[in-house]
């Protein structure tokens, strides 16, 4: 079964330190990887998606088919960065979503 | 205002009671999908549909029962709220014509449910 791993249920950086939020997945054929965000009271919101190779907002993912990871880093973590992060790849064509459990990034002052 | 709305926010109501949870979207999507999340877990997909008159059960099983005869519309309903049921359910949509890896799939405020 398709299954999307996010071992870090929190993970707690002071600002300006690097940070990476793991994910590993479970998939096969070839996935389409996407990082959704929630920031506190609002609602959940696409991030970025491996296939644009984009930076938004200082983070970029980097799908790893050999580890079968996407791990999610920016470099200089800020305090307005502190949110759930759900890494979530796709089914196939009927993009059907499945979500990790989610990190929390907390970004201390 | 093109946006995707979720009513109640909040439900809070006996056993056995039937519910309603409603979703309705402004942006013209084809697809639209629910999820069911208890507090510090992952979002389970428990239905989805691509269209009017389409309706499939996702990954998660659940009691829940929904409907597709509007486009914009895509109530969930419960026959018998049972205090397993407590849950918060998201209610999500993308538009249908764009490639999977290109489209946004945009989420609702989500209706937090507990059943007593």
């Amino acid at each position: 079964a398709q299954r999307v791993t996010q071992p870090e249920k929190l993970l707690s950086v002071f600002k300006g330190a690097p940070v990476e939020l793991k994910c590993n997945y479970s998939y096969s054929g070839s996935p389409e990887l996407f990082w959704y965000v929630q920031y506190s009271r609002q609602r959940l919101q696409l991030l970025l998606r491996h296939i644009s190779r984009e930076s938004i907002k200082g983070f970029t993912a980097d799908l790893n088919k050999g580890e079968t990871s996407f791990h999610l880093k920016k470099p200089f973590a800020q305090e307005e960065d502190s949110a759930m992060y759900y890494c979530a790849p796709t089914r196939d064509s009927s993009y059907k979503l499945i979500f990790g459990s989610g990190t929390r990034l907390l970004v201390r002052p | 205002e093109a946006d995707i709305y979720q009513t109640p926010r909040y439900l809070v109501i006996g056993t056995g009671k039937k519910i309603t949870l409603e979703c309705s979207q402004t942006m013209g999507h084809d697809k639209m999908y629910w999820y069911q999340q208890d507090p510090g877990m992952e979002l389970h997909l428990i239905h989805y549909s691509y269209g009017v008159n389409s309706t499939e059960k996702g990954d998660l099983s659940s009691e829940s029962t929904v409907s597709r005869i509007r486009t914009e519309h895509f109530p969930l309903t419960l026959e018998s709220a049972r205090p397993s049921h407590t849950s918060q359910y998201l209610c999500a949509s993308r538009a249908g014509g764009g490639a999977a890896s290109t489209d946004t799939q945009y989420f609702g405020p989500g209706t937090r449910l507990t059943v007593l």
